[in-house]
C-alpha cells in the first residue's frame, strides 16, 4: 500500500515549456487535490476533484489545468510555465470531500528558469 | 472566505519541555481542524484532528484543544523529543468540498 505517489520528484523547466505532474493513490479514495507550497505561504489549493469525473478550482488555479483520469489518478498540467510557478507541488487524497482526513504525497519540486 | 492565522512562526524548546502552537480562524462555519507535521523534504503528515463537536482530543504526547466561541484551536506537545523537530501546520475546513485552509506553519526546534 504505497498511499499517494507523485512523479517526478524534481523538475527544471524553462519559461514557456509545458509539463504534467502525475499523482496516483491506492487507498480507493474518492477525492483528490493539488496544492502548492511556497516559503512563508503555507499550502494553497490549486484544483480539486471531489469525485471521479468532476474538477473544481481552488484558491490559486490560474496557469494550471487538471485531469481526473480515473479514480486513482489526478494530473496537474502547466501549459506555459512561468517563474512564478516555481514551487513544491503536493497531491493529496481523501475518502470523500467534506471534513475528512487528507493524505499527502511526497511532493514535486519544480523550478522554472 | 476562511482565513487561518498561526503563531508563532518559529518555536525553540529544550528536550522534555512542552510546546504550544496556536491558530485562529475566521469562519464560524468551520467544523474540522487537522494538524499536520512536515519533516524536511517530505509531504505533510496528519498527526491529529478535532471536530467542532469536541473541545479536546489527546493522542499520547499530543493534544489539541478547540474554543469555538473564540474561534481558536491549539496544538500541545508534551515531553518534547528531538524527533518532534519539524514544521507544523494547522488547517480549518467548513466541510464544503472539504477545502482545507492552512496556516503558514510553525517551525519547531527541540534542542537536546
Amino acid at each position: 500500500n504505497a498511499g499517494v505517489t507523485q512523479t517526478p520528484k524534481f523538475q527544471v523547466l524553462k519559461t514557456g515549456q509545458s509539463m504534467t505532474l502525475q499523482c496516483a493513490q491506492d487507498m480507493n479514495h474518492n477525492s483528490m487535490y493539488w496544492y502548492r507550497q511556497d516559503p512563508g505561504m503555507g499550502l494553497r489549493l490549486i484544483y480539486y476533484s471531489a469525485s471521479e469525473g468532476t474538477t473544481d478550482k481552488g484558491e490559486v488555479p490560474n496557469g494550471y489545468n487538471v485531469s481526473r483520469l480515473n479514480k486513482r489518478e489526478f494530473s496537474l498540467r502547466l501549459e506555459s510555465a512561468a517563474p512564478s510557478q516555481t514551487s513544491v507541488y503536493f497531491c493529496a487524497s481523501s475518502l470523500r470531500d467534506g471534513s475528512y482526513e487528507q493524505y499527502f504525497g511526497p511532493g514535486t519540486r519544480l523550478t522554472v528558469t | 472566505g476562511e482565513n487561518v492565522e498561526q503563531h508563532p512562526s518559529t518555536l525553540s524548546v529544550q528536550e522534555g519541555d512542552s510546546a504550544v502552537i496556536k491558530c485562529t480562524y475566521s469562519d464560524s462555519a468551520s467544523n474540522y481542524f487537522p494538524w499536520y507535521k512536515q519533516e524536511l523534504g517530505k509531504g505533510p503528515q496528519l498527526i491529529i484532528d478535532i471536530r467542532s463537536n469536541v473541545g479536546e482530543k489527546k493522542d499520547q504526547r499530543i493534544a489539541v484543544t478547540l474554543n469555538k466561541t473564540a474561534k481558536h484551536f491549539s496544538l500541545h506537545i508534551t515531553e518534547t523529543q528531538p524527533e518532534d523537530s519539524a514544521v507544523y501546520f494547522c488547517a480549518a475546513s467548513t466541510g464544503s468540498q472539504g477545502n482545507l485552509i492552512f496556516g503558514k506553519g510553525t517551525k519547531l526546534s527541540v534542542k537536546p
